[in-house]
């Protein structure tokens, strides 16, 4: 069993290139979701959704875009990267119910120079 | 702006020590407590969750304690092991949006 899947692991990107994060679960996960993890600061929930379709913005969703077509996959959109967006970024699925009980990815560590 | 304020950012203890760590929240509209562990270059792993009606859980050598009239919450490591120093995290749940906050994290270090 994958769990969640992210890919790429790694990635440099310079100032005003776009990428795209993959996420992928085999849980059958209603809910998924993006953080960006930063030194001292936690995790901050960048979007998120509950369902195929249905997304929605958590704290930090500026310079960012996602789309949910199917249960399975998550794609995380940086639209013109900045400096300010270097971080490692984790995708996390759970069921609806879990109530914040989130399963996640390994992580991409994401450099814009 | 934090919506979970966690403390200490560090901590070093003995082995066989119990290294505490401290969180509080404002918001009454969170509903569930969960904390998570993390090794270097790993996600976050779910490791003990709390509701706010209870006052105490014990998982193993880890321990949440609860006081909802003080909005603060804690974790407990019982006979710390080196294999538990990693990166804590609590985290505070709401339900009527599904949205999951973090604190900043604290490391700990099990000395042997």
């Amino acid at each position: 069993n994958a769990g969640v899947t992210q890919t790429p692991k790694f990635q440099v990107l310079k100032t005003g290139q776009s990428m795209t994060l993959q996420c992928a679960q085999d849980m059958n996960h209603e809910y998924m979701s993006w953080y960006r993890q930063d030194p001292g600061m936690g995790l901050r929930l960048i979007h998120y959704s509950v369902g195929a379709g249905i997304t929605d913005q958590g704290e930090v969703p500026n310079g960012y875009n996602v789309s949910r077509s199917t249960t399975e996959d998550f794609p995380l959109r940086l639209l013109s990267a900045a400096p300010s967006q270097t971080s490692v970024y984790f995708c996390a699925s759970s069921y609806i119910a879990g109530r914040g009980e989130l399963f996640f990815g390994e992580g991409s560590r994401l450099t814009v120079l | 702006q934090q919506q979970v304020k966690q403390s200490p950012q560090s901590l070093i203890v003995q082995k066989g020590g119990i290294p505490i760590i401290n969180c509080a929240y404002e918001n009454t509209a969170f509903d569930y407590f969960p904390w998570y562990q993390q090794f270097p270059g790993k996600g976050p792993a779910l490791l003990i969750a709390i509701r706010p009606d209870v006052s105490e859980k014990k998982e193993g050598r880890f321990t949440i304690s609860f006081n909802k009239s003080a909005k603060q919450f804690s974790l407990h490591i019982m006979d710390s092991q080196p294999g538990d120093s990693a990166t804590y995290f609590c985290a505070a749940y709401r339900s009527n949006d599904y949205k999951l906050s973090f604190g900043a994290g604290t490391t700990v270090t099990v000395r042997a």
